[in-house]
């Protein structure tokens, strides 16, 4: 198994709080991606990122911000928290060398926004 | 853009069935797919991936499936279920080298995947 640890790995906040979510990966890989999943909507793409301080948006950012800092972490930022965004979180990884590579998935953070 | 079609929301089969879970995609040049399957309370595990070349890929624990380019299709099947495949099942297409969306995975619906003894 790659990896990939998410921390926490449930949480419980109350709406218009700040969250924030940690990815952690020991491959080095310089890829990392955060998902949310919803029924109904399999996974959707929130942020990525192709390498330090380099970040990109994805499908259902509004609302998210992300951060990284240094190759292993990779940060979810909730800067005010709705009950929309009541979720699982998945963090991936992957290592594209002239084609997409697979991406590993983390075990992810259930977040529920009273 | 990308996207992916699992037209079965909820698939049941009985133990030593056969199953074939359907996947159809849009991508307007050659995709990459991919086959993810997700326990529950669990994060998802790659089952098989097709890149080029032979259109059938064998994967994990005794999955296949065949990518048919002119029906824009990627079914997964497996000769005999195990009633530990009961989980939730999710094809996914990513971009080729070149476009924007380089890197990313455009993820179906997802398939839920009960099995009977």
């Amino acid at each position: 198994d790659a990896g990939i640890t998410q921390s926490p790995r449930h949480k419980v906040t109350e709406t218009g709080t700040p969250v924030t979510l940690r990815c952690h990966q020991t491959e080095n890989h310089r890829y990392m991606y955060w998902y949310r999943q919803d029924p109904g909507h399999g996974l959707r793409l929130i942020h990525y990122s192709y390498g330090v301080k380099d970040t990109d948006k994805g499908e259902v950012s509004d609302g998210y911000s992300v951060s990284r800092s240094k190759t292993e972490d990779f940060l979810l930022t909730l800067e005010s928290a709705t009950s929309s965004q009541t979720s699982v979180y998945f963090c991936a990884i992957s290592e594209i060398a002239g084609g997409p590579d697979t991406q590993y998935f983390g075990p992810g953070t259930r977040l529920t926004v009273l | 853009a990308q996207s992916v079609t699992q037209p079965d929301i909820h698939i049941t089969v009985s133990e030593g069935a056969s199953l074939e879970l359907r996947c159809n995609y849009s991508y307007g040049a050659t995709p990459y797919l991919f086959w993810y399957v997700q326990s529950p309370g669990q994060g998802l595990q790659l089952l098989l991936k097709y890149f080029s070349g032979d259109t059938l890929v064998q994967g994990i624990k005794g999955f296949e499936a065949e990518f048919k380019r002119s029906q824009s299709s990627f079914n997964l099947r497996k000769p005999s279920v195990h009633w530990s495949d009961a989980a939730e099942y999710f094809c996914a297409v990513g971009a080729g080298a070149g476009g924007t969306s380089y890197g990313k995975l455009t993820f179906g619906q997802g398939t839920i995947l009960t099995v009977h003894p």
